[in-house]
């Protein structure tokens, strides 16, 4: 079962941020948190991961509280494209990935 | 580095029939794992393998379903006998070992199964 809880969806305006939250209360000491969005039926895409600091790439930021139970995955630009399914789980490479459902993400024009 | 190689994209299978799916990892890449994915839900995990061990396949059916990543080529799930329930998209991913700093790891375009 996934060690994630995030709300079933969203709604953002384009061009406004995107602010997903996360859920990971039973995070372990060496586990990372992970984003990745799936767009329609594709693959799943990496978008950023990170263990207990703030974390920025050229798709987003990621957000960790200091007690690490929860997380905020942001968007700063939201685009129409940036509509998709977003995932965040737990992992640290030695053990299995587990999905949740997920936060569908609709970006309005 | 070519990305996480999932073949075929497409299969048809008629009703009894087995299917096989093939994933190769990304170069350098020692774990792989499978997900089935039923239309308009989300990604269930089925299979976590290392070089030649099944790590933890809790999420695998009991019957019909096996999985192998052997020591050449590629991991193969395989599926025998299917059954127009076991139409749905197969993702694996990959990742290397943990090496003392997590590293991302990254999905095939998935295997589209469908029985009939």
């Amino acid at each position: 079962d996934a060690k994630t809880t995030q709300p079933t969806s969203m709604d953002c305006a384009e061009g406004r941020a995107a602010n997903l939250p996360c859920n990971h209360s039973t995070i372990s000491g060496n586990e990372y948190v992970y984003w990745y969005r799936q767009i329609h039926s594709q693959g799943p895409q990496y978008i950023i991961h990170g263990l207990k600091n703030n974390e920025t790439n050229e798709m987003a930021s990621l957000i960790i509280t200091e007690d690490r139970k929860s997380s905020t995955l942001i968007l700063p630009h939201a685009t129409l494209r940036d509509t998709a399914v977003y995932y965040c789980i737990v992992f640290n490479n030695n053990n299995d990935m587990r999905f949740g459902a997920g936060t569908r993400l609709t970006v309005k024009p | 580095n070519a990305g996480v190689m999932q073949n075929p994209r497409h299969l048809v299978r008629r009703r009894g029939q087995e299917a096989r799916l093939r994933c190769s990892p990304m170069k350098g890449h020692s774990h792989v794992y499978w997900y089935r994915q039923l239309p308009e839900e989300g990604l269930k995990f089925m299979v976590y393998l290392q070089k030649e061990n099944i790590i933890d396949e809790s999420g695998m059916p009991k019957e019909r379903f096996s999985a192998e990543f052997p020591k050449e080529g590629p991991s193969i799930l395989r599926i025998q006998q299917v059954v127009r329930g076991d139409s749905a998209a197969y993702f694996c991913a990959s990742s290397p070992a943990f090496g003392g700093r997590s590293t991302e790891a990254f999905f095939g375009q998935g295997t589209r199964l469908t029985v009939v």
